[in-house]
């Protein structure tokens, strides 16, 4: 069982809609949990950061935390072209320094 | 404020060679990761430093080596290098070494021939 689990897509979406990433991870004592974006060709961009369950909301993003389920997710509200690109669930065990497990990664389409 | 910076962008280098990577994290931030980014494993740590000590070590063999300066910079060498070590080499920073955020660079791109 990989560490860090996420669906690959690619998943595609209409303009205007919710998309859902959704991860999965093993360590049940992990700490820190992080959403990246990364576009083709480009280094990851931190999205989201969440430590505790239930939800955090930035702007069009929303993290949900699940800690019992072992379960982060990633939603994005009025989804636009512009956030087509690989997302990326990074996270961080319990006494582990600055080592982030990282998932696959989920491919996300936005069609205009 | 600047970014994490890593030079250079790009490297060719043959089989046999050593190379050595540089990274300058964001002003004020201490601790410094070093990934590999490949198509096939994705994103896999390698090590990270946090005051000039190595504080954790991902499963890599002895060929890949770091170290970090007083001034927070950080280098990652690869010696005897093999075809299978090309890949995106990524360097993030955070403030501190336990459950922060981390900000990448722009990454070297490693080719070997």
């Amino acid at each position: 069982q990989k560490e860090v689990e996420q669906n690959s897509g690619p998943l595609s979406v209409p303009e205007g809609a919710i998309a859902s990433l959704n991860c999965t991870y093993s360590d049940r004592v992990s700490q820190s949990f992080f959403w990246y974006r990364q576009y083709s060709g480009k280094s990851p961009e931190l999205i989201m950061s969440i430590y505790s369950n239930g939800d955090k909301e930035d702007g069009r993003f929303t993290a949900q935390l699940n800690k019992a389920s072992q379960y982060v997710s990633l939603l994005i509200r009025d989804s636009q072209p512009s956030d087509s690109a690989t997302y990326l669930c990074a996270v961080n065990g319990d006494n582990q320094g600055g080592k982030l497990i990282f998932g696959q990664g989920t491919e996300l389409s936005v069609k205009p | 404020k600047a970014g994490v910076t890593q030079t250079p962008r790009y490297l060719i280098k043959t089989r046999g060679q050593q190379v050595t990577l540089s990274c300058s994290p964001i002003s004020g931030h201490r601790s410094v990761s070093w990934y590999q980014q490949t198509p096939g494993q994705g994103l896999q740590f390698l090590f990270e430093y946090f005051s000039e000590t190595q504080r954790n070590k991902g499963n890599f063999p002895g060929r890949f080596s770091g170290r970090q300066f007083s001034n927070s910079r950080s280098e990652m060498n690869v010696s005897t290098l093999e075809l299978g070590d090309s890949a995106l080499y990524l360097c993030a920073s955070s403030p501190s070494h336990q459950n922060q955020p981390q900000h990448f660079g722009d990454g070297t791109r490693l080719s070997i021939l």
